[in-house]
């Protein structure tokens, strides 16, 4: 059964900071990976997708990287600011579903 | 981009009451929905997967008599808590994925915050 973990949990930083989120996952069989962006009481966001032959995709200030075999992803925000605040989930999905099995996330908070 | 509207974004509802939660594709027909729940400080866990005009496909432990989805048609999906309980309140969300969009990617709905008294 695929299991997700993100560290850490929280994580806060003053503005202009550059930070690295983690994830990890145990099932290396993956077909891609995804970062969402979750806002308080709100839906989830994509914003970035690796596919499982990816090593990294870049947007912006992100940059995410995966090593399939190794089980390990990394989001990168450079320069936070604090709109940068929110909750970033981690999920993979294996082949021939769609179904996103998902971390508890890393509440990030950036300080002004 | 695409859209995924979804209705109600949060209610109050007593205990023995049913509710309903709709999610809805604007811009693109939705071949599937599929609905997850989220307790506090836990992981968004799939309940199920939902393909238009089949009967929807529950996770291990999800109880189909009590989480009733339709897909009736290819722009909407709903989710029919019946006789909540407070156990059920939960953060829902619907996530959709068909065509028109791009392929790789599932599309949210804004969730729904539900309480049980």
């Amino acid at each position: 059964k695929q299991e997700v973990t993100q560290i850490p949990a929280a994580l806060s930083v003053p503005e202009g900071e550059n930070l690295v989120l983690n994830c990890s996952f145990t099932d290396s069989a993956i077909y891609n990976l995804q970062w969402f962006r979750q806002d308080p009481g709100k839906g989830l966001t994509s914003l970035l997708l690796i596919q499982s032959s990816q090593r990294e995709q870049t947007s912006g200030r992100l940059n995410a990287s995966l090593d399939k075999s190794s089980g390990r992803s990394t989001l990168y925000i450079a320069a936070s600011q604090p709109g940068d605040s929110a909750t970033y989930l981690c999920a993979v999905t294996q082949g021939g579903s769609e179904k996103l099995v998902f971390g508890k996330g890393t509440k990030l908070t950036v300080n002004p | 981009g695409a859209v995924v509207s979804q209705h109600p974004s949060w209610v109050i509802c007593k205990s023995g009451t049913s509710v309903k939660i709709e999610c809805r594709s604007l811009d693109f027909q939705a071949t599937t929905m599929f609905w997850y729940r989220q307790f506090p400080k836990q992981s968004l866990m799939l309940m199920a997967t939902s393909n238009e005009g089949s009967k929807a496909t529950y996770e291990q432990g999800v109880e189909k008599d009590k989480f009733l989805i339709n897909h009736a048609s290819l722009t909407l999906s709903t989710l029919t808590v019946t006789s909540a309980h407070p156990e059920d309140s939960s953060f829902y969300i619907c996530s959709a994925f068909g065509t028109g969009v791009s392929n790789e990617k599932l599309f949210f709905g804004s969730g729904t915050q539900l309480s049980v008294l």
